[in-house]
């Protein structure tokens, strides 16, 4: 099992260019959650998906948008780059809901907004 | 509303030396709780959790956090650390919803 799996790893963004993010899990979890981490903040919950088709705002949504069209994927949506937006962004999935159960995070992707 | 507070932002220690990574929280009813650690350029895995039962919880790589509920705490330790310890330590808390995740802390251990 690979995990949780996103691409691209690294993305450097001009203010204003949009870009996708995407997750993926082969675990068959149903609950999705896309997080960003910036220094000293710990982790910001943005967008979560209790399952397919399902979407639903986090602590800091605004500039993001987010679809789950498959079970497997979850994807991050940026349809104008800001410099606030540079972050490391961390998907994650959990088999229950992620108060109930561990949640499982993948690698990350680092945005650098110019 | 929930919320988790870890009071240590960078804890510095030597190899062998004891740790002990202070957690808050802030809910009024049934509490989850998890430890994750995040090593240098990985990603988060949990470190240990505590749901019910004993309150003294076993986690990987002789990691050990107490659940004290008088307290609010949820406090991480282990007894002599190695330099390959050095990583960011969160703690979360599963109270409703959506978990809440503190705002880590730094630990570096020198060799």
């Amino acid at each position: 099992n690979a995990g949780v799996t996103q691409t691209p790893k690294f993305r450097v963004l001009k203010t204003g260019q949009s870009m996708t993010l995407l997750c993926a899990q082969d675990m068959n979890h149903e609950y999705m959650y896309w997080y960003r981490q910036d220094p000293g903040m710990g982790l910001r919950l943005i967008h979560y998906s209790v399952g397919e088709g399902t979407t639903a705002k986090g602590e800091v949504p605004d500039g993001y948008n987010v679809s789950r069209l498959k079970k497997q994927n979850f994807l991050l949506g940026l349809e104008s780059a800001a410099p606030s937006q540079t972050s490391v962004y961390f998907c994650a999935s959990s088999s229950l809901a992620g108060y109930q159960e561990t949640q499982y995070f993948g690698p990350g992707t680092r945005l650098l907004v110019l | 509303a929930q919320s988790v507070s870890q009071h240590n932002h960078h804890v510095i220690l030597s190899e062998a030396a004891s740790l002990e990574l202070g957690c808050n929280y802030s809910y009024g009813g049934t509490v989850n709780l998890f430890w994750y650690v995040q090593y240098p350029g990985q990603h988060l895995q949990l470190l240990l959790k505590y749901f019910s039962g004993d309150p003294l919880v076993k986690g990987i790589k002789g990691f050990e956090a107490e659940f004290i509920k008088s307290k609010f705490s949820f406090n991480l330790r282990k007894p002599s650390v190695q330099w390959s310890d050095t990583a960011e330590y969160f703690c979360a808390l599963g109270g409703s919803y959506i978990p809440t995740f503190g705002r880590g802390t730094s630990l570096i251990v020198h060799p």
